[in-house]
């Protein structure tokens, strides 16, 4: 079965410092995984994904993750956290099924960015 | 334009009340999404449409059923539910479901409660 795991809850970084939020996934075949940020009562926004090809992926905002296949890993980093990047991110890997496809999600990370 | 639409914001409806959630996209995607998610937890997918046609249910409980009027349009439609079926309601598209490579766009959500 196809699974994803984000092992923080809550990520706590000050304002201009790096940020990771790291995702970990068990997959059969090859991973398409997807990061997602999600602010305070609203959808989900896309941030990236990898899908194949070079294993460092950028995506909207300023986000990038590194796919790392050894490891399982798909760690979702930014150079320089903005306190508006506070948010709720999820990891995500499509799983595919006989009748299409679905997301599986991790249980979500919460980012607390301080000025 | 990247916009999924979803109304109404906000629905309070009785256990006896039936009410229909609403969800449009105008990005030509063929696979649109509904997904139920509880406060601070992942959203768990319910349906999967897919050229119009219903190609995942993830054994959702009768009183909620989908329908997909035309390759724009998705709705949910709500008949004698529980309490615990409070949560966020997220319709997402894509632009299609094969081999799982394209991310989903997602909308605002609506907010249930059942009282």
């Amino acid at each position: 079965a196809q699974s994803v795991a984000q092992p923080e809850d809550q990520v706590n970084v000050a304002e201009g410092n790096p940020l990771t939020v790291k995702c970990t996934y068990s997959v059969s075949g090859n991973p398409y995984l997807f990061w997602y940020v999600q602010y305070p009562n609203r959808g989900l926004q896309f941030l990236l994904k990898y899908i194949t090809g070079d294993n460092l992926v950028k995506g909207s905002y300023g986000f990038e993750a590194e796919f790392n296949k050894s490891q399982t890993s798909f760690h979702l980093k930014k150079p320089s956290a903005l306190v508006s990047d506070s948010a709720l991110y999820f990891c995500a890997v499509a799983m595919i099924k006989a009748a299409g496809n679905k997301l599986t999600f991790g249980g979500g990370t919460r980012v607390l960015v301080k000025p | 334009d990247t916009e999924v639409t979803q109304t109404p914001k906000h629905l309070v409806m009785g256990m006896t009340n039936k009410k229909s959630l609403k969800c449009e996209q105008h990005m030509g995607h063929r696979a649109m999404y509904w997904y139920k998610q509880k406060a601070k937890k992942p959203p768990e997918l319910m349906f999967v449409y897919s050229y119009e046609k219903l190609s995942i249910n993830e054994s959702v409980p009768s009183r909620f059923s989908p329908e997909c009027p035309n390759s724009s349009l998705l709705n949910l439609h709500l008949h004698a539910l529980q309490p615990e079926d409070s949560a966020l309601y997220l319709c997402a598209s894509s632009q299609e479901l094969a081999g799982g490579t394209y991310e989903q766009y997602f909308g605002p959500g609506t907010r249930l409660t059942v009282t």
